[in-house]
């Protein structure tokens, strides 16, 4: 099985900053990967397919890269509604879906 | 305006089987490429992919689970039924049913999430 490993857990970090959110997997999985965004009490909420594709209706301080087994996520200018957990997810591995175990951002 | 929800029992007992609706709207499950899956997440623990049932029928299971896990659908109703057999507490958690689109790997549209404890 894939296994996706996200770092870091947590961070802590202030408006206005960049931050940087990375998922490795143990296996190539070309660019099958996505990113969620979850709010406490709340479903998942899509950001980024297929390693890059910017979700419609997703603000665009929101980008995603990488390819075979190391990905990141950025968000360019944290603003206070991008204070969540935030989850990488592959589709490489027939017939499998799986998560990494997130990452807190917190404000500092 | 897609939407799903998830409904069934909050409360089960230990060997008991859950049985979990998701009602959707907003798409069909007859359109070629479509699927739903049941994703779950243990309070304060991460997503756990469990099922998807593809428009053709095709039903995909998580392996660790495979036993336990039967996903059905009821196009007529817009619905997918999951069961799980044989809960124990550890299964506690919030369980979501989300849209898998046409060609896609990802899940675009998801519920609100239905919280399931597993006690005696």
């Amino acid at each position: 099985d894939i296994q996706m490993t996200q770092s870091p857990s947590a961070l802590s970090a202030s408006l206005g900053d960049s931050v940087t959110i990375t998922c490795r997997a143990s296996q190539s999985i070309s660019t099958w990967l996505a990113w969620y965004q979850q709010k406490p009490g709340k479903a998942p909420k899509l950001l980024i397919y297929k390693a890059s594709s910017l979700q419609s209706g997703v603000p665009s301080r929101f980008s995603g890269s990488g390819s075979g087994t190391e990905f990141t996520l950025t968000i360019s200018s944290l603003q206070p509604d991008d204070f969540a957990t935030y989850y990488c997810q592959q589709y490489n591995s027939y017939p499998t879906w799986t998560f990494g175990q997130g990452t807190k951002v917190e404000i500092k | 305006q897609i939407t799903l929800k998830e409904s069934g029992p909050t409360l089960v007992k230990p060997t008991q089987t859950l049985t979990l609706t998701c009602t959707f709207s907003g798409f069909s499950l007859t359109t070629t490429g479509v699927g739903v899956a049941w994703i779950r997440q243990p309070p304060g623990k991460a997503l756990e992919w469990l099922a998807l049932i593809y428009w053709d029928d095709t039903k995909r299971y998580s392996p660790s689970l495979k036993t336990r896990l039967t996903i059905t659908k009821d196009t007529s109703k817009s619905q997918v039924v999951l069961t799980m057999t044989n809960m124990d507490p550890v299964d506690r958690a919030t369980y979501y049913c989300a849209r898998q689109g046409y060609g896609d790997y990802h899940f675009d549209y998801w519920g609100q999430g239905t919280l399931v404890t597993v006690s005696s």
